[in-house]
């Protein structure tokens, strides 16, 4: 079955500056690969996603890139803000399933 | 739409009390998921319906669990009896079979004393 890694678990990055966070999944036949933020006591909410037919999507400060043949896909986000502080899980899509990654906290630094 | 509604969002019980956690999913939906989400274990899936039909309980940590989904529009999740280590975050989630978008409810929050 699809196994999903996400890393880093904690990414710390001074407001302003860019933030990635990269995961990687197992199973090829994959074809959908969202990306939810979640903020503290909230519910995850869908910010970005990429199908395997596409390379790059972007969306104002917000892109991923999914690379089909390593089988890892990434999220960057630009000109940080706090309200950017979350934490940020991605998943990829095998049968009816979403596998998601472990999660990674964003701490935006004033 | 509303979104997905779920209630209660804070539960507080015994152990050993029955807990009933309540969906309604996004009308036209015909994916519903029950999650439960903690700290040392993230999001888990506890079970799956399509039409209203259990796919997929795998995710359902014991019998002490149990989910229903009688119409298109309300789904339970049961815990009874309820311990402890059970204390989480319920979230429910449905989405359109042609679209990938999952929409996640404001979750249940259960604390077992």
């Amino acid at each position: 079955g699809e196994n999903v890694e996400q890393h880093p678990s904690t990414l710390s990055v001074q407001e302003g500056d860019s933030a990635v966070i990269k995961c990687t999944y197992s199973d090829s036949a994959s074809n959908y690969f969202p990306w939810y933020k979640q903020e503290l006591g909230k519910r995850p909410q869908l910010i970005i996603d990429i199908r395997s037919n596409v390379g790059e999507k972007k969306d104002q400060r917000i892109a991923v890139t999914l690379n089909k043949t390593a089988k890892h896909f990434s999220l960057h986000i630009t000109e940080t803000q706090p309200e950017d502080s979350a934490v940020y899980f991605c998943a990829g899509k095998s049968n009816y399933q979403l596998i998601w990654g472990a999660g990674t906290k964003l701490i935006i630094k004033p | 739409d509303a979104g997905v509604i779920q209630s209660p969002r804070h539960e507080v019980t015994e152990m050993g009390q029955e807990v009933t956690l309540r969906c309604k999913p996004i009308s036209g939906h015909n994916s519903l998921f029950w999650y439960r989400q903690t700290m040392m274990r993230g999001l888990e899936l506890l079970i799956y319906f399509n039409n209203n039909v259990p796919i997929d309980d795998s995710g359902m940590p014991e019998d002490r669990f149990s989910a229903k989904m009688p119409n298109a529009s309300f789904s339970t999740l049961k815990i009874q009896p309820s311990e402890p280590r059970d204390s989480a975050v319920y979230f429910c989630a449905s989405s359109s079979n042609r679209a990938g978008e999952l929409f996640f409810g404001e979750g249940s929050r259960l604390t077992v004393l």
